[in-house]
């Protein structure tokens, strides 16, 4: 079968760094995939990883090992605005995007 | 900038009644999608479209039908709304291509069926 699961939640301060965590399941993969949705806002594509490693763009990188099933998004210098959820989805065989729930991320001044 | 616009913003009807939700982009985009999304939950794909005269159902087809007539405009509709359509319901749209991921979402539509 396949799945997708990231905290329901995470706090973090401003001005800190903070890892939202993405763990999948599936027997076919394409890539993944993280957006982030203000609160009622459309998402809005944040990166996208096919192959190992890390891809940083700007304050946030996104990590990817398909071996483990395992992504996460970094944040750094977190500002007020980056308090939104921030959605992980995965491509599967049929090139479906999956989507977890999201992680509403808090931040804190 | 994202160009892809959903009518209406917000609606509210009673049981039973048949209604249309508009999507259209401007990007000329091939791919365009219907999710339903709940507060705090995960997107569920309601109908897709890979062009003109194609449409797929999702694991979610909620009843609900849609069209591809044109490439820039790809309407829902429920034939007959229950209180349990209620939800928020996101249009989006994609260029061509298997593995393109990055999808340009409208501002979403949010129905209460009374």
């Amino acid at each position: 079968g396949q799945n997708i699961d990231q905290p329901t939640e995470m706090t973090a301060t401003e001005g800190a760094i903070v890892q939202i965590n993405c763990t999948y399941q599936t027997s076919g993969f394409n890539g993944l995939f993280w957006y982030q949705q203000h609160a009622g806002e459309a998402p809005t594509f944040l990166s996208y990883n096919v192959l190992d490693g890390l891809e940083e763009k700007g304050r946030f990188s996104s990590f990817l090992s398909r071996s483990k099933g395992y992504s996460y998004l970094l944040l750094k210098e977190l500002q007020m605005k980056d308090s939104a959820s921030y959605l992980c989805a995965f491509m599967d065989s049929n090139y479906q995007l999956i989507w977890g729930a999201g992680t509403k991320l808090i931040i804190k001044p | 900038e994202a160009d892809i616009y959903q009518t209406p913003r917000y609606l509210v009807i009673g049981t039973g009644k048949k209604i249309t939700l508009e999507c259209s982009q401007t990007m000329g985009h091939d791919k365009m999608y219907w999710y339903q999304q709940d507060p705090g939950m995960e997107l569920h794909l309601i109908h897709y479209s890979y062009g003109v005269n194609s449409t797929e159902k999702g694991d979610l087809s909620s009843e609900s039908t849609v069209s591809r007539i044109r490439t820039e405009h790809f309407p829902l509709t429920l034939e007959s709304a229950r209180p349990s359509h209620t939800s928020q319901y996101l249009c989006a749209s994609s260029e061509q291509g298997r593995d393109t991921g990055e999808l340009f979402f409208g501002e979403g539509s949010r129905l209460t069926v009374l």
